[in-house]
């Protein structure tokens, strides 16, 4: 079965410093989508940064990037210079092409907290 | 652009009565949808999903049901709430193998 795994339920970072959330996922396929999400107190979940499997390149948006590594199966995210509004759950999730119609597989989240 | 909207925003409800929960997606055509429950302090749990019109597949067997009458509907059913369907429901679409864009949720609390 296909599996999402965060480690640190919690993080703290001061502001404008660099954080680093970790995730690691098990799947079959060859083919897959990497992704963080972030949902901040106001619950609505939304989407920091996508990453395709055969893309050798790690993806990067604004501050944020992740660094992919396929054989380990891992997909941590970088946030640079941490703000205030950074404050939130992050989940990172994994979608299979195939199987399931596009379903997301999300690990438990990591909670971040930014200091001012 | 697309948008997708939820109602409602919060619910409160006693253990036994009936539930509806509705989402709605703009500016796009045969979407995938999703309904999501969210325990506090956990993750996300994918309940259904549908890849078109009366076409749903549940991922978690419970007394909860879902119908897409419409393109662009989704409904969360329950003829009966018990207290362990509390939880923040959230509604997704996407287009099929790509990323899922998150409605803002609906809190219900059973009583």
């Amino acid at each position: 079965a296909q599996t999402v795994t965060q480690s640190q339920p919690e993080m703290s970072v001061q502001e404008a410093e660099t954080v680093t959330l970790s995730c690691t996922y098990d799947t079959s396929e060859s083919d897959y989508y990497l992704f963080w999400y972030k949902q901040p107190p106001s619950r609505q979940m939304i989407l920091v940064i996508r990453q395709e499997a055969y893309k050798q390149q790690n993806a990067t948006e604004n501050r944020f990037s992740v660094n992919f590594q396929k054989a380990a199966k891992s997909f941590s995210l970088k946030i640079s210079d941490s703000q205030l509004g950074d404050a939130a759950m992050y989940f990172c999730a994994c979608l299979n092409y195939g199987g399931s119609q596009g379903n997301l597989i999300f690990g438990k989240g990591t909670k971040l907290s930014v200091k001012p | 652009s697309q948008t997708i909207h939820q109602w409602p925003a919060t619910l409160v409800q006693p253990v036994g009565s009936p539930l509806s929960l509705e989402c709605t997606v703009e500016g796009t055509s045969n979407p995938n949808l999703y309904w999501y429950r969210q325990a506090a302090g956990r993750g996300l749990q994918l309940l259904f999903y549908s890849v078109g019109i009366g076409q749903i597949s549940s991922e978690v067997p419970q007394n909860l049901s879902a119908s897409r009458p419409q393109d662009r509907q989704f409904i969360l059913s329950s003829k009966k709430l018990l207290l362990s369907d509390s939880g923040f429901y959230l509604c997704a679409w996407s287009t099929a193998y790509n990323e899922q864009f998150f409605g803002p949720g609906t809190r219900l609390t059973v009583l």
